[in-house]
């Protein structure tokens, strides 16, 4: 089967540093992605490792270790507009996205 | 906005009820995913079609069932309508048959009473 883990919720203030780990049990693992969603809205693209490392897009960045079965996003110099619900997803070898479960960031002033 | 409509926004009906929620995919994507995400739950894959075929399924019920049409569009059935049932459902689109990067329609939030 499969399963994801990430934590329920993180609160940091403006202009911090939040990480959000992701740890996975998967069959066929292709690759960890992140999406951001708002209360009510959609879910959205965030970023995608396939291979091991770091990959940074402006103020996130995402990490990947395969040998670990573990990931990371960072959100940097968070601003109050990342309040918002962030989940990692497992892409199996049927191509399927396996969501975890999200993790509630708060922003605070 | 993604791209992808979802019709309606918004569903009041009774339990024992069917309903069609419709989808429409960004143009040119051939992939179509339905998830279901009840309250303060993660989203739940349902079912995938390609360019027309059953693709994936996820924890489907029987009484759901789905399908995608020659315009790429796609609707999803849920008949026998329960309490439980009343989440909001989510249907994204990618141009691939296995992508990691979906755009996720608004959704359609159903409410069984």
């Amino acid at each position: 089967g499969q399963s994801l883990e990430q934590p329920s919720e993180v609160t940091a203030v403006e202009g911090a540093i939040v990480q959000i780990n992701c740890t996975y049990q998967t069959s066929g693992f292709y690759g960890l992605s992140w999406y951001q969603q708002h209360d009510g809205g959609a879910p959205t693209f965030l970023s995608y490792n396939a291979l091991d490392g770091l990959e940074e897009t402006g103020r996130f960045s995402s990490f990947l270790s395969r040998s670990d079965s573990y990931g990371y996003l960072l959100l940097q110099e968070l601003q109050m507009k990342d309040s918002a619900s962030y989940f990692c997803a497992v892409t199996d070898s049927w191509g399927k996205l396996q969501f975890g479960a999200g993790t509630q960031v708060v922003v605070t002033p | 906005d993604s791209g992808v409509t979802q019709t309606p926004k918004h569903l009041i009906t009774a339990t024992g009820q069917r309903v069609t929620l419709r989808c429409s995919p960004r143009s040119g994507d051939l992939s179509v995913y339905w998830y279901q995400q009840s309250l303060d739950q993660g989203l739940q894959f349902l079912i995938q079609y390609y360019n027309g075929e059953e693709r994936a399924k996820g924890n489907i019920l029987e009484r759901f069932s789905a399908q995608q049409f020659p315009d790429l569009h796609s609707e999803l059935n849920l008949s026998s309508l329960e309490l439980g049932d009343s989440a909001l459902y989510f249907c994204a689109s990618s141009v691939e048959q296995e992508a990691y990067e979906q755009y996720f329609g608004p959704g359609t939030r159903l409410t069984v009473t």
